[in-house]
């Protein structure tokens, strides 16, 4: 079946540098799907890509996905202590929707 | 337009005892998917309901645990004869129609069994 990789499992960054988490599917995706849960907190959805090679931004965070639908980075300008947490991909294959593991940011003041 | 409810937040069970999760997904959603989240781990995916009818339990254990989104009411998560290892947060999520949709979380219950 499906499998979802996302690396790193957890990163730690000074405010200010930047950060990015790569998520990596098995199989080809239909779309792929971003979620941010702050600590103690639930998920919640950030973004959506559909299209080969698409690229999104969100003021500070840059979403892309890969030109074969097999993978997708976040990236995240200038951090802030704002952006702790842990963001989590999901990717869409035939209806079947799996979640990477995971990677949790850290952010030093 | 309330988001997803979840209750209760946090459940304490001892072992052996049954545990009852109950989840309230968005109004208009008739989709609701449950998952299991250990500490400072990932998000572990459960089952997959519609109305009256599980749609993928793949990721449900094959005993003591069952799911049930009724006609009406809210969904039930059952999970009987509880055991330490069953600690966990337990999300619900829903949408208003299939998986591949934007998900929208509840705030989950913390589930600890003594």
């Amino acid at each position: 079946g499906q499998q979802v990789m996302q690396i790193p499992q957890y990163q730690h960054v000074q405010e200010g540098e930047d950060f990015t988490t790569y998520c990596n599917s098995s199989t080809t995706l239909s779309n792929i799907q971003w979620y941010k849960q702050r600590p103690g907190g639930h998920p919640v959805f950030l973004i959506q890509l559909v299209k080969s090679g698409e690229v999104k931004k969100q003021k500070r965070l840059t979403f892309q996905f890969g030109e074969a639908k097999k993978n997708s980075s976040l990236h995240i300008t200038a951090t802030q202590t704002t952006d702790v947490g842990t963001y989590f991909c999901a990717g869409i294959d035939n209806n079947d929707m799996r979640f990477g593991a995971g990677t949790r940011l850290t952010v030093k003041p | 337009n309330a988001g997803v409810m979840q209750n209760p937040r946090h459940l304490v069970r001892r072992r052996g005892q049954e545990a009852r999760l109950r989840c309230s997904p968005m109004k208009g959603h008739s989709h609701v998917y449950w998952y299991r989240q250990l500490p400072e781990e990932g998000l572990k995916f459960m089952v997959y309901l519609q109305k009256e009818n599980i749609i993928d339990e793949s990721g449900m254990p094959k005993e003591r645990f069952s799911a049930e989104f009724p006609k009406e009411g809210p969904s039930i998560l059952r999970i009987q004869q509880v055991v330490r290892g069953d600690s966990a947060a337990y999300f619900c999520a829903s949408s208003p129609s299939t998986r591949g949709n934007e998900q929208f979380f509840g705030p989950g219950t913390r589930l600890t069994v003594l």
